[in-house]
């Protein structure tokens, strides 16, 4: 149980382009998930916090028009990196929080972003 | 701010020489601890949660211990498909943010 999937899990783009990445819980219904994002060598960033039906949460320092996030249902949120640079090359982690009462997070296999 | 700082960064050991990781951190009332294992290129995998000082857990050759200020994970008979980053990170209270903070990992290696 607690399966999260990513999709893709590799994508190269040209500077200027928008890239959209999924996240989906397999086995659960999430009211809440969050993204990350990870540079080499470094751990694990929030960027923001995505509650379905209403408006993401973003961390301190990350543009809320450049990194846009859906969570239109309870088993799907998108983020969408738009106009992508190079220095947005990352690797991008979703995690899916367990039902109330078990904090718990559950974590993507990741989708590594390299812009050219 | 909550803070979070692993120790060592990097650790190698001989198979079956058990050793413990720490992680100390700083959380404005903490909702609960977490380890994860990460492999190269893949995400975070699920390992423990604990919630209050005194709490343990075990899983196979793994045991996780919390106190007020850190958690250890002590890993027993290490064989070399333990070998990963393992990462802790903290939930606090402040904000109503439910959000990680993780630290920067400790790289563990196990030799035959």
């Amino acid at each position: 149980g607690a399966v999260v999937s990513q999709h893709p899990s590799w994508v190269i783009c040209k500077s200027g382009t928008s890239v959209k990445i999924e996240c989906r819980s397999l086995d659960f219904q999430a009211t809440t998930m969050f993204w990350y994002r990870q540079f080499p060598k470094q751990s694990l960033m929030l960027m923001a916090t995505s509650n379905e039906g209403s408006k993401a949460t973003y961390e301190q320092g990350v543009e809320k028009d450049k990194f846009l996030i859906n969570h239109a249902s309870l088993t799907l949120s998108t983020l969408t990196v738009t106009s992508a640079h190079p220095e947005d090359s990352s690797f991008y982690i979703c995690s899916a929080m367990a039902p109330r009462g078990a904090e718990t997070q559950y974590f993507g296999p990741g989708t590594r972003l390299l812009v050219l | 701010e909550d803070q979070v700082t692993q120790s060592p960064e990097a650790l190698r050991l001989q198979e079956g020489e058990s050793s413990s990781l720490n992680c100390s951190y700083t959380v404005s009332g903490l909702r609960g601890l977490f380890w994860y294992r990460q492999d190269p290129g893949k995400g975070p995998e699920f390992l423990f949660t604990l919630y209050s000082a005194g709490e343990e857990k075990e899983k196979e050759r793994l045991k996780a211990t919390l106190t007020k200020k850190e958690s250890f994970l002590h890993i027993t008979a290490p064989k070399p498909e333990d070998s990963a980053t393992y990462l802790c990170a903290v939930q606090g209270r402040g904000g109503g943010a439910d959000g990680l903070t993780f630290g920067k990992g400790t790289h563990l290696i196990i030799q035959p």
